[in-house]
């Protein structure tokens, strides 16, 4: 049982590039996330869908877009990155608070 | 605005030992979880709480929430290495589609 995939793992970009992150699960879980993961800051909620179809703003929606065009899946895309944006990124799954993480997407924008 | 604050940020402690990590906010959750963090992996549920005052045990670790649903506490008796990673409480509000973490403990125990 894989659980909460994501891909890639690892990623440079230059400021201006654009990059698309892919969450996958296979638990039939209704409710996808996004997180971001800095220093001393714990992990900031960035968009989310409650179904697949449906979007919603997180706390830190700037400079990302996101879509849920699949239940299993839930993508999360920089269109123009910025060195604010470097990050570990978090995908999970769940409801009722009780998550699944995927193991991370480590992304760094010079 | 963090409404989570975790204390202490950082624990250094030796096996065996006692220790008490705090999670506080100004406001009402539904529910809180724990959860704990190990390198290069992402957070693993622990715990989740629900009721006000409820006080839950997982083996070596007890976890508690404050009667007005505002705080929790997480314990461990006679830490052990395979304790150490980073301690992150969350709580969900209303409908729980949305969780907001705390800032995280960073513990490291030694031999």
């Amino acid at each position: 049982n894989a659980g909460v995939t994501q891909t890639p793992k690892f990623r440079v970009l230059k400021t201006g590039q654009s990059m698309t992150l892919l969450c996958a699960q296979d638990m039939n879980h209704e409710y996808m996330y996004w997180y971001r993961q800095d220093p001393g800051m714990g992990l900031r909620l960035i968009h989310y869908s409650v179904g697949e179809g449906t979007t919603a703003k997180g706390e830190v929606p700037d400079g990302y877009n996101v879509s849920r065009l699949k239940k299993q899946n839930f993508l999360l895309g920089l269109e123009s990155a910025a060195p604010s944006q470097t990050s570990v990124y978090f995908c999970a799954s769940g409801e009722g608070g009780e998550l699944f993480f995927g193991e991370g997407s480590r992304l760094t924008v010079l | 605005t963090q409404l989570l604050e975790q204390s202490p940020q950082f624990l250094s402690i030796q096996e065996g030992e006692n220790l008490t990590v705090y999670c506080n906010s100004s406001s009402v959750f539904s529910s809180l979880q724990w959860y704990r963090q190990e390198p290069g992996e992402g957070p693993v549920l622990l715990v989740t709480v629900v009721t006000g005052g409820e006080v839950k045990k997982l083996k070596r670790l007890t976890f508690q929430f404050g009667d007005a649903r505002k705080d929790s506490s997480l314990h461990i008796t006679a830490a052990q290495p395979g304790d150490t990673g980073l301690y992150l409480c969350a709580g969900a509000r209303g409908t729980a589609s949305k969780l907001t973490f705390g800032t995280g403990t960073r513990l490291q125990v030694t031999l």
